[in-house]
């Protein structure tokens, strides 16, 4: 199985500022990567797959990057929404393999 | 609009057998597969198995001895049943559907293994 490595697991940052979330698969991808938001009570959503390509929906300050092994997700301008866990998945074979998250705080 | 529900027991004994149920709207299941992933508390999530449009299964295959898909597309009702539960599967367990990649989650139920 392909294993995913995220960091950093823990992220504290302020309204308006910007983060990057590093994802690296154990064996090349292409750019089969997808990025999700989980909050308490809601639904996991969807942000981005295939490196780059936003879900409908997804705003755009959220931006991903990245092909191979390494990978990463930029959010610009952080809102007060934005605040939870990400976790990135490949999704070029099966087993389907998440990373283990980040948890993005209000500093 | 598209919507998961998973149901079933919050808590099943070690050794028993899990029985679950996603029931889904606003789409069918002949046209979506549909998988299963779960999250142990405080880890991260693990995919479990997947319920193809066509009827096709495939599963992960650390848990394929014991796991089980099927499903009623006359009732839109997609079923997981796991066997020999063991305390480390306790978990939340969810049901999302295939689309771009996994577009749509139910909100997961709560699964405790104990005696």
């Amino acid at each position: 199985d392909v294993q995913m490595t995220q960091s950093p697991s823990n992220l504290a940052a302020s309204p308006g500022e910007s983060v990057s979330i590093n994802c690296k698969a154990s064996k090349s991808i292409s750019k089969y990567l997808a990025w999700y938001q989980q909050k308490p009570g809601k639904a996991n959503k969807l942000l981005i797959y295939s490196g780059s390509t936003l879900q409908s929906g997804t705003p755009s300050r959220f931006s991903g990057s990245g092909s191979g092994t390494d990978f990463t997700l930029t959010i610009r301008n952080l809102e007060p929404e934005d605040f939870g866990l990400y976790y990135c998945q490949q999704h070029n074979e099966y087993p389907p393999t998440f990373g283990a998250g980040t948890k993005l705080e209000l500093k | 609009q598209v919507q998961l529900k998973e149901s079933g027991p919050g808590l099943v004994q070690p050794s028993q057998t899990l029985s679950l149920t996603c029931t889904v709207s606003g789409f069918s299941l002949m046209d979506y597969s549909v998988h299963w992933v779960r999250q142990p508390p405080g880890k991260g999530l693990e995919w479990m198995g997947r319920m193809k449009y066509d009827g096709d299964t495939y599963y992960n295959s650390a848990l394929k001895s014991r796991l089980s898909i099927s499903r009623d597309t006359s009732k839109s009702q997609v079923f997981l049943k796991m066997n020999s539960l063991q305390t480390e599967d306790t978990a939340i367990y969810y049901c999302t559907r295939q689309g771009a990649l996994f577009d749509y989650w139910g909100q997961g139920v709560m699964v405790t293994v104990s005696s």
